[in-house]
Order: structure tokens, then sequence, then C-alpha cells
């Protein structure tokens, strides 16, 4: 989910299960879509993208979700790793064949129980 | 390979002095963007230059913030003056864009400012 108030919502993993962050987005317009990973006093960091003529993307350990339908996305991490603990966004942007801004959602943080 | 960089990584001032945060972008890279993150707003879009030229600085605050872009290898931010409310990390981010391609950003370190 996406957060409105001071804090992120966090969800609580333990290592080695797999992991299920959910997006909401807001643009009907927008066909590209972005899951970035930021680390505690780094900047963000792409994890994955996908295309809105897909509907499912798989990277290394990493699986991205679109229901263009319900304009929801989700990032699904497999085998769950401390070094995973992070705030994870994910953006949107229209018209991927344009230089359009990315608009980024609020972030969800992800922890990692030993 | 030399990322975005950004400097100061740190910045403590007091209210009414002027803030110029820099951002050197990957070379090659023709777009540059700055973002503000903030808990309460998250990631704010203020500006970004395509080719030098900005495109859309319609996430800057106010007057009392500027950016430009010399060349492509430099830009900066400069807040004049500074309120406490500007406190938060200013990202810049870089991105190589043509026609047909996603444009993947490229984020720095960030610079993080404290205004008192």
């Amino acid at each position: 989910g996406e957060s409105v108030g001071l804090h992120l919502p966090t969800l609580s993993v333990q290592e080695g299960d797999n992991s299920i962050i959910n997006c909401a987005y807001s643009n009907s317009a927008s066909d590209y879509f972005i899951w970035y990973k930021q680390e505690s006093g780094k900047g963000p960091q792409f994890i994955i993208d996908i295309r809105s003529n897909m509907d499912k993307r798989q990277g290394q350990r990493v699986t991205v979700l679109l229901n263009k339908t319900v304009k929801h996305l989700s990032l699904q991490i497999a085998a769950t790793q401390p070094g995973d603990s992070a705030v994870y966004f994910c953006a949107e942007k229209s018209a991927v064949g344009a230089n359009s801004k990315l608009t980024f959602g609020k972030g969800i943080t992800l922890s990692v129980r030993p | 390979d030399a990322g975005v960089i950004q400097s100061p990584r740190h910045e403590v001032t007091e209210m009414g002095q002027e803030v110029t945060l820099r951002c050197k972008p990957i070379s090659g890279h023709n777009s540059l963007f700055w973002y503000r993150q903030t808990m309460m707003r998250g990631l704010e879009l203020l500006i970004y230059f395509n080719n030098n030229v900005p495109i859309d600085d319609s996430g800057m605050p106010e007057d009392r913030f500027s950016a430009k872009m010399p060349n492509a290898s430099f830009s900066t931010l400069k807040i004049q003056p500074s309120e406490p409310r500007d406190s938060a990390v200013y990202f810049c981010a870089s991105s190589l864009y043509y026609r047909g391609n996603t444009g993947e950003l490229f984020f720095g370190e960030g610079s993080r400012l404290t205004v008192l």
C-alpha cells in the first residue's frame, strides 16, 4: 500500500521467505512502471521495470506484476535476504517513448528478520 | 565507473543563507533531474533538463529555488534565501534518453540539507 502520513508502511519478513510489495497507481495513462530500491543514506537504485503491454516480468529473484484493470503493481522478491532490507518505491511514467517525468510513490520499508 | 556525483553530501545552514547544491551527471547522459525527498512528501521532481535545456520546472516550490545547467556535465540547484522547511535530501539523477528508450534514471547519493 501507499503511505500518506509521516511513517512509511513496513513489511517485515523472515529471511528466506518470499516478499510481496504492493503499489497502487492513479494515472491510467501511465504506460511504464519501475521499481526502485533505496538503502539507508543512498539514492534510489533501479530494480526492474515493466511496460504496460506486459503483465509480468522476471529478473533475478524479482518479479514484477502489473494489473492495469485495477491499476496495481507488485514486486515479488524470492528467498528474501538481509541485503534486501530497504525502502522500495514504485514509479510510473506516461509515454515510454517520450522523455516524460517519472512520478514516485511514497515508498514501503522492507525489514528482513534474521 | 563514476555514477552521478553530488556535492556537498551534507549541509547545515541558517535560515536566510544561500545554499548551492551541485551535480555532475554520468558522462554521455542527456537528461538531468533534481528531486527532493522528505518523509511527508516522498520523492518530488523539482525540475528536469534535456540537452541542458529546462523542460519542466513545475515542481520548483517557489521563486527562492533556481536551477541551472550551463553544460552537459554540471548542474546547480540554488535556494536563496533558505528556510527551515527546505530541509530535505536533494537528489540529482541522470539518464540517457532517445526515442524508444525507457530512459532509466541513475541517482546520485544525495545532498542532505538542514536549515536551522
